[in-house]
C-alpha cells in the first residue's frame, strides 16, 4: 500500500521568506512523486515531480522540491514566498514497483498562506 | 492546445436524485480518471477508465457509475445521491494507464 503524510494543516510564512511545506511517504517499491497546488474553486496544477535522478527536483513558479529516501521525504521549497503563492499545495505518491497501482495517493493537503 | 475540460462547472442536486458530470480528456490523451475532493480533503480515487472499460476502481459504492465514449471523453455518474456526496469532482487524463496526470478545473457538486 501507499500512502502520504502531510503533517501540517496551515503554513505561515512572511513574503520573502523561505517557505517548506513537508511531505512524507510510504511505498514498498521506489516512489513517484508530485506536488500539486490549488487554487479556490479550482482544480489541480501540476508542479513539479520525481522519478530519479537529482535528489533536488525545479518545478514552475519558482518551487523546488527535496527527495530524500532516508527520511522518506519530498517536501516543497521556495527561496522568497510571494503573497500570490497562498494556496492548497497537495503531496502525491505512486509506487513504482512491479504491480502497482497507476493511480496517486493523494495528501490531504496544505493550506499555505503568505502575509505582506 | 485544450486541457481538460469539465462540465457543468457547479451542480445543485436534492437527495435521491441522479446526476451525471463529464469530462473531455487534454488533446492526445486517452485515459481517463475521476477522483471526489471533499472539503478540506486531498482527491480520492473513484475510478479510471481506458479504451472504454474501467480498469482500476477506487473505494467507492455501486451507486458510482462510469463511461468512456470512443472519443475518449468519459461521464461519472451518481445515483441515489447522499448529502455526504457533495464535494468537487476533479477529471484527470493522462496518456495511458501509467502516464501523468493532468487535472481538470473540476464540477462542484452540492447535494440538499
Amino acid at each position: 500500500a501507499q500512502s502520504v503524510a502531510q503533517p501540517e494543516d496551515q503554513v505561515n510564512v512572511a513574503e520573502g521568506n523561505p517557505l517548506t511545506v513537508k511531505c512524507t511517504y510510504s511505498v514498498s517499491g521506489n516512489p513517484y512523486l508530485f506536488w500539486y497546488v490549488q487554487y479556490p474553486n479550482r482544480g489541480l496544477q501540476f508542479l513539479l515531480k520525481y522519478i530519479t535522478g537529482d535528489n533536488l527536483v525545479k518545478g514552475s513558479y519558482g518551487f523546488e522540491a527535496e527527495f530524500n529516501k532516508s527520511q522518506t521525504s519530498f517536501h516543497l521549497k521556495k527561496p522568497s514566498a510571494l503573497v500570490s503563492d497562498s494556496a492548497l499545495y497537495f503531496c502525491a505518491v505512486r509506487d513504482m514497483a512491479t504491480g502497482g497501482s497507476y493511480i496517486p495517493t493523494f495528501g490531504r493537503g496544505t493550506s499555505l498562506i503568505v502575509h505582506p | 492546445d485544450a486541457g481538460v475540460t469539465q462540465s457543468p462547472t457547479h451542480l445543485i442536486k436534492t437527495r435521491g436524485q441522479q446526476v451525471t458530470l463529464r469530462c473531455s480528456p487534454k488533446s492526445g490523451h486517452d485515459t481517463v480518471s475521476w477522483y471526489q475532493q471533499a472539503l478540506g480533503q486531498g482527491p480520492q480515487f473513484i475510478f479510471q477508465y481506458y479504451e472504454e472499460e474501467e480498469r482500476q476502481r477506487g473505494n467507492f459504492p455501486d451507486r458510482f457509475s462510469g463511461h468512456q465514449f470512443p472519443n475518449y471523453s468519459s461521464e461519472l455518474n451518481v445515483n441515489a445521491l447522499l448529502l455526504g456526496d457533495s464535494a468537487l469532482y476533479l477529471c484527470a487524463s493522462s496518456l495511458a494507464l501509467f502516464g501523468e496526470q493532468f487535472f481538470g478545473p473540476g464540477t462542484r457538486l452540492t447535494v440538499l
